[in-house]
């Protein structure tokens, strides 16, 4: 099993749809999570970290569920600028680093 | 004012020279690192450094060898390049070696080998 698993997509969705990404994690004692964004030929930027309650920024929403592994991305009312892979990151515990699932394509058209 | 900045951001040379990358932050962080991204978008780390030390040396060649004179810079010298070492090398830095707050990335330092 691969350390962080996402679907690559393309997901394509009209402007205002509301979409949703799933991303999996193999190590039950992974300790912080995140999602980053990456625009074409562009460096991974921070979008939301994920707690275990649950978070929200604006139209983003992330959750997190232990016992399953597995994180969530929810983006509402899409825009068109919203197009990008956005990546799926866990970080181990001890002196480890953050490890990147291989991102999931978002394509919003007007 | 960037925060961490990477040169060159394009580098075309032929197989067998020798080249560097170049990376500095400026946020005050004590961690470094070098993430590779290959052809298939799937970003690997290579190495991490706090405080100048190293502390992740993940499976890479020995041909590639980071340098860190200040925890402010984290460079990277490859030897004799390859065919497979085309890729796009991404210099990240993080408050701490947890990292529980994310990394923050260089623009990245798209390397092609002729």
């Amino acid at each position: 099993r691969k350390e962080v698993e996402q679907d690559p997509g393309p997901f394509n969705v009209p402007e205002g749809a509301t979409v949703a990404f799933n991303c999996t994690y193999s190590n039950s004692a992974s300790q912080s999570f995140f999602w980053y964004r990456q625009d074409c030929r562009k460096e991974p930027k921070l979008l939301m970290s994920v707690y275990s309650s649950g978070n929200e920024d604006g139209r983003f929403t992330a959750q997190l569920n232990r016992a399953s592994q597995y994180i969530s991305l929810l983006i509402r009312d899409s825009k068109l600028s919203d197009s990008a892979t956005y990546l799926c990151v866990v970080l181990a515990p001890g002196y480890s680093t953050l490890t990147f699932g291989k991102g999931t394509m978002l394509l919003v058209s007007p | 004012d960037t925060a961490v900045s990477q040169t060159p951001k394009y580098l075309v040379t032929q197989m067998g020279n020798d080249k560097s990358i170049k990376c500095e932050q400026n946020l005050g962080h004590d961690t470094m690192y070098w993430y590779k991204q290959d052809s298939k978008k799937f970003l690997k780390i290579m190495f991490s450094y706090n405080n100048k030390e190293l502390i992740i040396n993940e499976t890479v060649p020995n041909r590639f060898s980071p340098k860190s004179p200040d925890k402010a810079h984290l460079n990277l010298h490859i030897n004799s390049l390859e065919l497979g070492d085309s890729a796009v090398y991404f210099c990240a830095s993080s408050q701490d070696l947890a990292g529980a707050y994310g990394y923050t990335f260089g623009s990245g330092t798209r390397l092609t080998v002729v």
